[in-house]
């Protein structure tokens, strides 16, 4: 059982440039979000998903871009990168209200 | 406005001792859920503890107990006996978004357990 699972880990762009985070649960959970982490900031949320289809903005979701066509997938697309989205990014999921999440291992990203 | 705060960033304790972790929030909902995550250096966040507010009994995992106070918005983290692999940053967080299931978090507290 896999959990979730998020690539790459690590990757560096350049400004301008575009990259998708990829995100998948074997699960079967309904809902999927993306949040980023920056330091001492703790984590904001820039997308989530409360199924397949749906799709809807969080706290932060200026500069990012994101699908849900089916239950498993929930990628991250990030349009001509700027320094203020260098960040760790994680992928998390949770099948209710009462579960909490279960995080992917993140995905730290440096724009320079 | 739903907020999370966690005002002690570094926090420090001798192995085996008990340390408690502080977290207060704000909400004028009356039925939601508490979290703290574990977030040690390897990155991965780890669910340590879940609270529903509507039941007064306090949750209990193993070693990791919490205070909570509904009337003060108040969840605090109890670690007791700590072990050197605790060493980690802790994060509260609150449900907030009913249907939508999302959670805010605090901004950390970073816990030291020293030999």
């Amino acid at each position: 059982n896999a959990g979730v699972t998020q690539t790459p880990k690590f990757r560096i762009l350049k400004i301008g440039q575009s990259m998708t985070l990829q995100c998948a649960q074997d699960m079967n959970h309904n809902y999927m979000y993306w949040y980023r982490q920056d330091p001492g900031m703790g984590l904001k949320l820039i997308y989530y998903s409360v199924g397949a289809g749906i799709t809807d903005k969080g706290e932060v979701p200026n500069g990012y871009n994101v699908s849900r066509s089916t239950t498993e997938d929930f990628p991250l697309r990030l349009e001509l990168a700027a320094p203020s989205q260098t960040s760790v990014y994680f992928c998390a999921s949770s099948p209710d209200r009462e579960q909490g999440y279960t995080f992917g291992s993140g995905t730290r990203l440096t724009v320079v | 406005a739903q907020t999370v705060t966690q005002s002690q960033p570094e926090m420090s304790v001798q192995e085996a001792e008990t340390v408690t972790l502080s977290c207060t929030y704000d909400t004028s909902e009356n039925n939601y859920y508490l979290f703290w995550y574990k977030q040690p250096p390897s990155r991965q966040m780890i669910l340590v503890i879940r609270q529903e507010a509507y039941k007064q009994q306090n949750a209990t995992e193993n070693r990791f107990s919490v205070n909570f106070q509904k009337a003060a918005k108040s969840f605090s983290l109890k670690i007791s006996d700590s072990q050197l692999g605790d060493t980690a940053m802790y994060f509260c967080a609150f449900e907030y978004g009913g249907a939508t299931n999302k959670l805010i978090f605090g901004t950390g507290t970073l816990l030291a357990v020293q030999p």
